[in-house]
């Protein structure tokens, strides 16, 4: 299974700040398509998840401009411009490339 | 809307079975592959597997770690997605989500917690 690896499990930041989360994946996440499936989550607490970006880089329906998403391969980052309360929970990322599908640990952003 | 439910979620012995469902409002349920998430208590998710849509003849794909005791069917007449599962282990003890679609993630339902203890 390609294991998913998320960095910082946690992170605790103001209002208005920005922040990185990190996710690396044991292989490429390159399907035989040509696409990359990697999609970030957003599970605020006792909620469903959220999807928040999708193929990398392109923004869910109705998600802020302030999230986006980069990387390429097996090296990805979800930053999050000027933080705002609505965006504490754990952060996943999952790859939809290979089967089974794998989720990363998570990143539990709390706000100061 | 797209909306989805699950329902059948509850405590059980190990060894035992049980059935979820997860009605499918707000779409053409036919077209759209569906797939089953878990999520145990303070871990990160684990894809379960998916039912393919009508085009592609209903067939299903399983994460190993399930395959064998972890059954998806679907309900086309009454929009309904199942998740069979049985010889639960302790382990299974997880929030249960339905999913439209495979690799996008887009909509989840709210899930249904199983307990499998004695």
């Amino acid at each position: 299974d390609v294991v998913m690896t998320q960095t910082p499990p946690s992170l605790s930041v103001a209002i208005g700040q920005s922040v990185s989360i990190s996710c690396k994946s044991s292989q490429s996440l390159v399907h035989s398509d040509g696409k990359t499936y990697l999609n970030w989550l957003l599970q605020n607490p006792g909620q469903s998840p959220k999807r928040l970006i999708y193929q990398v880089s392109n923004l869910g329906s109705g998600v802020p401009d302030r999230f986006s998403g980069t990387g390429s391969e097996k090296d990805f980052t979800l930053k999050i411009s000027r933080v705002e309360a609505e965006d504490l929970g754990v952060y996943h990322c999952v790859q939809a490339t290979h089967v089974p599908f794998t989720f990363g640990s998570g990143t539990k952003l709390e706000i100061k | 809307e797209v909306k989805l439910l699950e329902s059948g979620g509850g405590l059980v012995q190990p060894g035992g079975s049980l059935r979820l469902s997860c009605a499918a409002s707000g779409f053409t349920f036919t077209d759209f592959y569906m797939s089953w998430i878990r999520q145990p208590p303070g871990k990160a998710p684990e894809w379960l597997g998916v039912i393919r849509n009508k085009a592609n003849g209903y067939t299903t794909e399983y994460n190993p770690s399930v395959k064998g005791r972890f059954t998806i069917s679907r309900d086309n007449t009454q929009n309904i997605l199942y998740l069979q599962m049985n010889t639960l282990r302790a382990e299974d003890t997880a929030i249960y989500y339905c999913a439209r679609g495979l690799r996008w993630f887009a909509y989840w339902g709210q899930g249904t917690l199983v307990t499998v203890s004695s």
